[in-house]
């Protein structure tokens, strides 16, 4: 059975206080390593998708990185408009389903 | 673009009543799914489909069915309500290639009393 941990579970930061987010995975058949951000009220919007052990993506202050059993999510320098919950999901099956960690709610404050 | 539509947004039902929620996405996507979002949890597949006419059990599909007989469309059905299925539920879409992602809905929040 697929799982997928996140840690920590909530993370407040200073603005411009850079930090981590960590994914470990068991997943049978990796057909992708996923970060998703989510605002209160609103579905899961798409970051990055991560392939192979090694592998990094960028976007703006966010950094994501994998290895073979853990995946990073890096914020550097953050603003308040960061604040969101951080979902992670590997991908698996005929149908590349996702299963998701239960995420870590992220707050920078100003 | 729309994307992926679900409707209705809030709905409160009585244990027992029945209802369907209905998904619509105009990305031409073959791959539709269906999530339940409950807190601590994350999200958990409910049930999948890979194209019209076919649909598939995910990780908790006990008490839900699901028809997709349209390509762009992909609903969720409750037979018989029940407080354990209130949740906020979440439909999203994807193309079967390698390299893309899953599109979500602005989701569904269902209260069974």
């Amino acid at each position: 059975e697929d799982q997928v941990t996140q840690s920590p579970e909530a993370l407040r930061l200073q603005e411009g206080e850079s930090s981590s987010l960590n994914c470990s995975y068991t997943v049978s058949g990796l057909r992708g390593l996923f970060w998703y951000r989510q605002d209160p009220g609103k579905g899961p919007e798409f970051l990055f998708t991560l392939y192979s052990a090694g592998e990094e993506k960028e976007k703006e202050r966010l950094k994501a990185t994998l290895t073979k059993k853990e995946s990073f999510l890096h914020i550097t320098a953050p603003k308040p408009e960061d604040s969101a919950t951080y979902l992670c999901a590997s991908a698996s099956g005929s149908a590349r389903q996702l299963t998701f960690g239960s995420g870590t709610q992220l707050t920078v404050l100003p | 673009n729309a994307g992926v539509t679900q409707t209705p947004k809030f709905r409160v039902l009585k244990t027992g009543q029945s209802m369907t929620l209905l998904c619509a996405q105009d990305m031409n996507h073959e791959y539709m799914y269906w999530y339940r979002q409950d807190p601590g949890m994350g999200l958990r597949l409910i049930h999948y489909s890979v194209g019209e006419g076919t649909t598939a059990k995910g990780e908790v599909p006990d008490g839900y069915n699901v028809s997709r007989l349209k390509k762009q469309n992909f609903l969720l059905g409750l037979e018989s309500a029940a407080p354990s299925q209130t949740s906020v539920y979440f439909c999203a879409s994807s193309l079967p290639r390698q390299g893309t992602e899953a599109f979500f809905g602005q989701g569904t929040r269902l209260t069974v009393v």
